[in-house]
């Protein structure tokens, strides 16, 4: 089976930095995606890892820990129109169709004036 | 980047009837699709996987008679929901990877059609 765990919702002021959690069990692993989602609209790529470490993308930043099956999402100096769900999603390399991705409920990031 | 189009945006109709969303690749070539459901509030779960020219592949507890898949060239997927009910009633999205030279191979997504079932 595949688990991926992440905060329901988190709340910042503009401004300051928020660090979502994404952690992940899966029997396979062929690189962890990061997923911007305004309220109905689609996902947007924000950030992709598959080898442990820290890729740096302007205010959002993403690390990976494969070992520990862990990875953030960094985003800083929050902007209002951050307000949105950020989904961490696992790429399997064991299933059938290669280049599937399994999502994680997504976290709700409020951002408060 | 890679853009997907989704056709319609938004559609209602009447329960038990069949409606058919098109999912298309616009600058590049897709052999691969993925659709997938999400209800409100809640993450996006994968219905099936389509190939060009050959059946789709579909998730667990996903009716493959129900949720039928066509994937007739290297640009269109089209997923028509048959004799909808209500509880079909869900945001309805696809998403396509572009094989061009990409290292991260990312799915890019469609906008989404908002399927109301009355």
């Amino acid at each position: 089976g595949q688990n991926i765990d992440q905060p329901t919702e988190m709340t910042a002021t503009e401004g300051a930095i928020v660090q979502i959690n994404c952690t992940y069990q899966t029997s396979g692993f062929n690189g962890l995606f990061w997923y911007q989602q305004h309220a109905g609209e689609a996902p947007t790529f924000l950030s992709y890892n598959v080898l442990d470490g820290l890729e740096e993308k302007g205010r959002f930043s993403s690390f990976l820990s494969r070992s520990k099956g862990y990875s953030y999402l960094l985003l800083k100096e929050l902007q209002m129109k951050d307000s949105a769900s950020y989904l961490c999603a696992v790429r399997d390399t064991k299933k059938v169709s290669w280049g599937k991705l399994q999502f994680g409920a997504g976290t709700q990031v409020v951002v408060t004036p | 980047g890679a853009v997907v189009s989704q056709h319609p945006s938004r559609v209602i109709c009447k329960s038990g009837t069949s409606v058919k969303i098109e999912c298309r690749s616009l600058d590049f070539q897709a052999t691969t699709m993925f659709w997938y459901r999400q209800f409100p509030k809640q993450s996006l779960m994968l219905m099936a996987t389509s190939n060009e020219g050959s059946k789709a592949t579909y998730e667990q507890g996903v009716e493959k008679d129900k949720f039928l898949i066509n994937h007739a060239s290297l640009t269109l997927s089209t997923l028509t929901v048959t004799s909808a009910h209500p509880e079909d009633s869900s945001f309805y999205i696809c998403s396509a990877r572009d094989l061009r030279g990409r290292e991260y191979n990312e799915q890019f997504f469609g906008p989404g059609t908002r399927l109301t079932v009355l």
